[in-house]
């Protein structure tokens, strides 16, 4: 069971199109993270969401924090040919078990068309 | 440069002959962790480590061993590789950020480039 559920797994749109990624979980979360990766590359980081609700907005990209910081969203607008890759949410849980554990969700590949 | 090392990138090997993926940093990072990424699976953590002699078990440590002796290093050992261990590997570090009991989220990891394992 994958406890970070990322919707759609796979994303093929034209350029100048819209499109927004999920990223949804039953458990709470301290903070979530979304990286973007490369082929034959690791994953970067895009940004960092810490407070429920909170919204930042990177150039084309607005990443938002659900209110009960158990769920995520990726919005691109006029989406780019330069935007092509994988996308990765990842959260910490909450707990002092869970110190240290850094979830992924499955990644979301994204294809943008010329 | 700041940076994750990771050795070797690529690697063939059979069934039970043991291994080691090498990670090395150089930003003086505390926090360290191995991940595996698999297709439909996203990454999965196999070990981290917060500190030096400081290890602990991801979602997925079984049929892997790590060492944390020192600071910079954080390698990844299978003793007895097996088929289901074919996937690609990245190693990762951080500085180390505790608040309310969780991993900060200012902590941002720093990937390494990955290693492609095949075991045959």
């Amino acid at each position: 069971t994958q406890l970070l559920e990322q919707s759609p797994q796979f994303l093929s749109i034209q350029e100048g199109e819209n499109l927004t990624v999920y990223c949804n979980s039953s458990s709470v979360f301290s903070s979530l993270q979304w990286y973007r990766q490369e082929p034959g590359e690791g994953p970067v980081l895009l940004v960092t969401v810490v407070t429920g609700g909170e919204v930042k907005k990177l150039k084309r990209l607005t990443f938002q924090f659900g209110d009960a910081r158990k769920d995520s969203s990726l919005h691109i607008t006029a989406a780019q040919p330069g935007d092509t890759g994988l996308y990765l949410c990842a959260g910490y849980l909450t707990g002092s078990g869970n110190t240290g554990k850094l979830i992924f969700g499955q990644g979301t590949t994204l294809q943008v068309k010329p | 440069e700041a940076q994750v090392t990771q050795n070797p990138r690529y690697l063939i090997t059979v069934t039970g002959k043991k291994l080691t993926v090498t990670c090395s940093q150089n930003m003086n990072h505390e926090y360290m962790s191995w991940y595996r990424q698999d297709p439909g699976l996203g990454l999965r953590q196999i070990y981290y480590s917060m500190n030096v002699e400081v290890t602990d078990k991801g979602d997925v440590p079984e049929g892997y061993k790590v060492s944390r002796k020192e600071k910079r290093n954080f390698p990844l050992i299978l003793e007895s590789p097996s088929p289901n261990q074919t996937s690609l590997y990245f190693c990762a570090s951080s500085l180390y950020r505790i608040k309310n009991r969780s991993l900060s989220g200012a902590n941002v990891l720093t990937f390494g480039a990955g290693s492609r394992l095949t075991v045959l």
